[in-house]
């Protein structure tokens, strides 16, 4: 049982490339997030998805963009790395426990260096 | 005003010694999380809690909804639980988006 897999663990990007973080879970968990922290922030919710098809902006979703086709996979797209997408990006996964959730699962992060 | 506010940032102790960090927030209804980032960056969530105590090994975490006040407790601090404690308050009701803190450093000596 993998948990939540991150990948890569490290990328350096140039100014205007894209590149897609990849998240893949085997808990089948429905609920799928995107984070990012900066250094001294608190972690950022970019997007996520309480199922397959269905996805929602977080709190600072411009520059990127995501998709469900799966249950296993939400894959985070960058289209036009800038400065300012450099982080540390986490995938997290939660069980619906009826009307309540569970705690989030993390994954162990893609640290992301655009230069 | 942060959303959610932790306090201290930074908390330096012996081994040995009761922690505690301290949550405030303003937002969320439902539940609080309490986190740990291990050194290398990994995150562990630890509780999540929206009544009265939980308890796991040496961690208790306590939370008053009213007040909107939760603390983390550590009970024979050890320099393995040096880490990050980050909290996390839901800003809906669905608990779906979490408002984070910027997280309390602590370092245990031994």
């Amino acid at each position: 049982n993998a948990g939540v897999t991150q990948t890569p663990k490290f990328r350096i990007l140039k100014i205007g490339q894209s590149m897609t973080l990849q998240c893949t879970q085997d808990m089948n968990h429905n609920y799928m997030y995107w984070y990012r922290q900066d250094p001294g922030m608190g972690l950022k919710l970019i997007y996520y998805s309480v199922g397959a098809g269905i996805t929602d902006k977080g709190e600072v979703p411009n520059g990127y963009n995501v998709s469900r086709s799966t249950t296993e996979d939400f894959p985070l797209r960058l289209e036009l790395a800038a400065p300012s997408q450099t982080s540390v990006y986490f995938c997290a996964t939660q069980r619906p426990q009826g009307g309540r959730r569970e705690t989030q699962y993390f994954g162990p992060g893609t640290r992301l260096l655009v230069l | 005003k942060n959303e959610v506010e932790q306090s201290p940032q930074n908390l330096t102790a012996q081994e040995g010694e009761f922690i505690t960090i301290n949550c405030s927030y303003s937002v969320g209804i439902s539940a609080l999380h309490w986190l740990q980032q291990h050194p290398g960056g990994g995150i562990v969530s630890l509780f999540m809690l929206s009544s009265g105590k939980k308890k796991h090994g040496r961690l208790i975490a306590t939370i008053n909804i009213q007040e909107k006040h939760s603390s983390l407790h550590i009970t024979a601090s050890h320099p393995r639980d040096s880490a990050v404690y980050i909290c996390a308050a839901p800003s809906n009701f669905g608990n779906e988006k979490l408002t984070f803190g910027t997280g309390t450093r602590l370092t245990i000596i031994p």
